[in-house]
């Protein structure tokens, strides 16, 4: 059975990176399929931030692009998250999730979530 | 950007009643539209994907449809765990791909 983990530190300063990590487990990262992010807030709902490919290969929502980051490490089955100069506007639960290009175009498997403020 | 808006924002229904949640696009999203159900603390389940196919053990009493910028979900006959949060989600053409904010379907 495929599960996704998101880790990370749950409180971080406002001018900060936050960093997540999600854990893929029961199956290989290099499997094909994409593996993406997604935040929900009160006020803004659900966004998407970026899939990534284990190639490396990504696609991000322009919103975000110059504070966000999609990496992935192969060889710990793992992808993480990176968002500079945070705001209280970032904090939120943030979701890792499998994203399923070729046969669904959804994200067909996600993680229970992480919650994450930002505050001084 | 594309705007998905999600009617009604509650829905109250009791078990064994027919439920029809609506998903309007700003901009035709062809039929890339996906719908989600999400309960407190768990992760969000993939139901529906490419506006009309039930995604991998999702209940056949789950059904969608539409087309462009108006797409349904349709719970035939509510069981009691269908009660939660359900969401649109639309992936057309280039990012960004965006989330409707829900529809609570309540008891």
């Amino acid at each position: 059975q495929v599960q996704l983990q998101e880790s990370g530190p749950r409180l971080v300063k406002p001018s900060e990176t936050l960093s997540l990590t999600c854990t893929v487990s029961g199956s290989s990262i290099s499997s094909p399929y994409y593996w993406g992010w997604i935040r929900q807030t009160p006020g803004r709902g659900l966004e998407w931030f970026g899939s990534i490919y284990h190639s490396g290969s990504t696609y991000y929502n322009p919103s975000f692009m110059g504070r966000m980051t999609i990496s992935i490490d192969t060889s710990k089955n793992q992808f993480s998250l990176r968002l500079t100069s945070v705001t209280a506007a970032d904090t939120a639960v943030y979701y890792c999730a499998r994203d399923d290009l070729v046969r669904t175009n959804a994200l067909d498997l996600w993680g229970q979530g992480i919650m994450v403020s930002v505050s001084s | 950007e594309n705007v998905l808006t999600q009617s009604p924002p509650t829905l109250s229904l009791s078990p064994g009643e027919r439920a029809t949640l609506s998903c309007r696009a700003s901009q035709s999203v062809s039929s890339y539209i996906a719908w989600y159900q999400h309960k407190p603390g768990q992760a969000p389940r993939l139901l529906i994907y490419d506006t009309s196919n039930r995604a991998t053990g999702i209940p056949a009493r789950f059904s969608g449809g539409g087309s462009g910028t108006d797409f349904t979900l349709t719970i035939s006959s509510l069981e009691p765990e269908d009660f939660a949060v359900y969401y649109c989600h639309q992936r057309n053409d280039l990012p960004p791909y965006t989330f409707g904010l829900g529809t609570r379907l309540e008891i």
